[in-house]
This record gives C-alpha cells, structure tokens and sequence, in this order.
C-alpha cells in the first residue's frame, strides 16, 4: 500500500499485561522505525529494521519490549507486562532504500495503560 | 548523551506574521530533518539537511543548517492557518545509521 498501516487504533491494557501492536510498511519499503511518543511531544526512537534485520535498537528497554519484522507479516511491537509509564502514541514509520532518511509514519497506536 | 533541544515550545501567531522556531544539539549533527505533526495526526516529513550552512527553501519555508551543524532553524513567511501543527527538528548524529533523536517540539498556532 501507499501508507504505513498500524493497528490497533487504540489499545488498553491493565498494567502488567500484554500489550502487542502492529505496523505494514509501505509496499517496497526496506527500513522500519518505531518510536514513543508520550504527552503529544518527546519522541524516543525504539528500534529501526532494514527488512526482516535489526538494524539499530539502542532505544529499547529490552527487559520487556521487543520487536520483529518476519517476511511477508506485519511488523510487531510487543510489551510484556505493560506499565503505567507505557502509556504513549506509538508511531511506525517506513523508508526507501534509496531515500532511508525519508520516514513515512504511520497513524499510531494509542496504548493506554490503567 | 544525544540531546536536541527546539525553541520556542509554544508560538502564537497572527495569520500574516512569521515564525521561525530554532533547534540545538550538544554535539555535531550528521545531518538534520523537520518533521510537522498536525493535532491528533502523524509526523510529515519535511526535508533533511546534510551540509554545513545548508539554506533550503520550500515555498515560505527556509530552513537552515548551522555552519558547525550543532543547530538549525525554520522559518515561516507570512503564516496561514494551514500552517498550524508541531514542528519537530530530528538530529542524525551518526552518518548511515538513520536512528534520529527527535527534539521537543514547537507547538504553532495562528490566529485568523
């Protein structure tokens, strides 16, 4: 497709449970970013894939977040044992090979944490 | 660690004046992009600056890339309501790694 996908549109999770979100890149694209973004600003970059690879996940907390992206499925952002602090817009955004810089960000997924 | 800091974080506008909101790193930037986030919408890409003292103009947006690439700027002429959002700068500190560190945000609104 011509725009990133991200579903759910909105997420609720009791703390301490599973919260996993979903990301379809544009068709063609090669890089995969995902990012927080809490109170409408402070993004925090989470993790980036070049296909099906990771290329740079420094901004994970990998005690309970992890992320894939398998041919030919969904990418997927997963939080084990969701905290309140979670709570956030979570954006997906694709890139080019050619133009890696140029992200394309997705709708977001609102994860509300109770 | 990595920080970009954007200034102002909030402007208020009246339609026809201009607005320029100004980005600042704590180290040299590899290259630098703005983004605008319309209300309850998603981050758009706007442009990437690579080169010390990089002037771009897009219509009545110039933006600029410090000679010692540590700060940039955007500035709006003549404001209009459609240019209402949160503009974000997002610094590239290393060459190829594409992992950008977004600053806060300045949140622009103008009134008709």
């Amino acid at each position: 497709g011509e725009e990133v996908a991200q579903t759910p549109k909105h997420l609720v999770r009791g703390e301490g449970q599973k919260a996993k979100l979903y990301c379809a890149p544009i068709k063609g694209h090669s890089y995969v970013f995902w990012y927080q973004q809490v109170l409408k600003n402070e993004f925090k970059f989470l993790i980036s894939f070049q296909n099906e690879n990771v290329f740079d996940e420094t901004g994970m907390p990998k005690e309970r977040f992890s992320a894939k992206c398998l041919p030919n499925s969904p990418c997927s952002l997963e939080i084990q044992a969701t905290k309140l602090e979670d709570s956030a817009v979570y954006f997906c955004a694709s890139s080019h090979f050619r133009r890696a810089y140029e992200q394309y960000f997705g709708p977001g997924t609102r994860l509300t944490v109770t | 660690g990595q920080q970009v800091m954007q200034i102002p974080q909030y402007q208020h506008v009246q339609e026809g004046e201009d607005f320029t909101t100004y980005c600042n790193s704590s180290t040299t930037l590899s290259n630098i992009q703005w983004y605008k986030q319309r209300p309850g919408g998603h981050p758009v890409f706007l442009i990437q600056l690579v080169k010390s003292g990089e002037v771009k103009k897009q219509k009545r947006l110039t933006f600029q890339f410090g000679e010692a690439k540590k700060n940039s700027s955007l500035h709006i002429t003549a404001t209009q309501t459609t240019d209402v959002g949160t503009y974000f700068c997002a610094g590239g500190f290393t060459s190829g790694t594409y992992k950008y560190i977004f600053g806060t945000g300045t949140r622009l609104k103008v009134l008709a």
